[in-house]
């Protein structure tokens, strides 16, 4: 049972947009920096957001992250067969002075 | 631009320990947090602790206390993440990262252990 609560999957066809929820809480989502992973299927993850909104140099624009109260937000546009993948949301718990993260939204291509 | 290699897959017994060695390279080791996360089949991460190698300080999550202990060998630059008491939900991969709270870049490519009798 994962602290932050994440969509199994979500679909959409190659060039639309996609977004991506992580529901938590004041201990953790609301008063805490979010991040988002992406992880392909056999490899380890990847850094996409960090601070709720700032993309690490090298991740393109097509991806987004927002963060309002006790959630947050991942928007990916002009989807590619390449973006399939995994996706995990992740913050710190300030009660339970741990990291903690979304049980991850595998993103499919329709 | 700072790489993290793990150590290969092992295989334990229940009740034994385990230890995942994480060397880094290519950028500053001692002035970074290296955490360590695992991921059972199937599932989420989960992140067990921490240290700091310039500090020689660790922070470990309360699921684990009293069966973690996480090392750093500053002048190898390689961290270790030893679990004992081991037990057939302890299979996963585990991976370390550098980084602490919620940003964590890069990760290395994972270890395999698998608790078995």
């Amino acid at each position: 049972q994962s602290v932050l609560t994440q969509p199994p999957s979500v679909s959409a066809a190659p060039g639309q947009k996609v977004t991506i929820s992580c529901s938590g809480s004041s201990s953790n989502i609301g008063n805490n920096y979010v991040s988002w992973y992406q992880q392909l299927p056999g490899t380890a993850p990847k850094l996409l957001i960090y601070e709720n909104n700032k993309r690490p140099s090298g991740i393109p624009d097509r991806f987004s992250g927002s963060k309002s109260g006790t959630s947050a937000t991942l928007g990916i546009t002009g989807l590619q067969t390449g973006d399939e993948a995994d996706y995990y949301c992740g913050t710190w718990d300030s009660s339970l002075s741990a990291g903690v993260f979304g049980g991850g939204t595998k993103r499919t291509v329709l | 631009q700072v790489q993290l290699e793990q150590s290969g897959a092992e295989v334990r017994k229940p009740g034994s320990s385990v230890k995942v060695a994480c060397k880094a390279s290519g950028g500053t080791f001692i002035t970074y947090s290296i955490s360590w996360l695992r991921q059972a089949p199937g599932q989420g991460f989960e992140w067990m602790g921490k240290v700091v190698p310039i500090l020689n300080r660790t922070h470990y999550a309360q699921n684990f206390q009293g069966r973690l202990t996480i090392t750093a060998d500053k002048s190898t630059s390689t961290a270790y993440m030893e679990l004992s008491s081991l037990r057939s939900e302890d299979t996963a991969v585990y991976f370390c990262a550098r980084g602490e709270f919620s940003v964590f870049d890069p990760w290395g490519q994972g270890t395999l252990v698998t608790v078995s009798s």
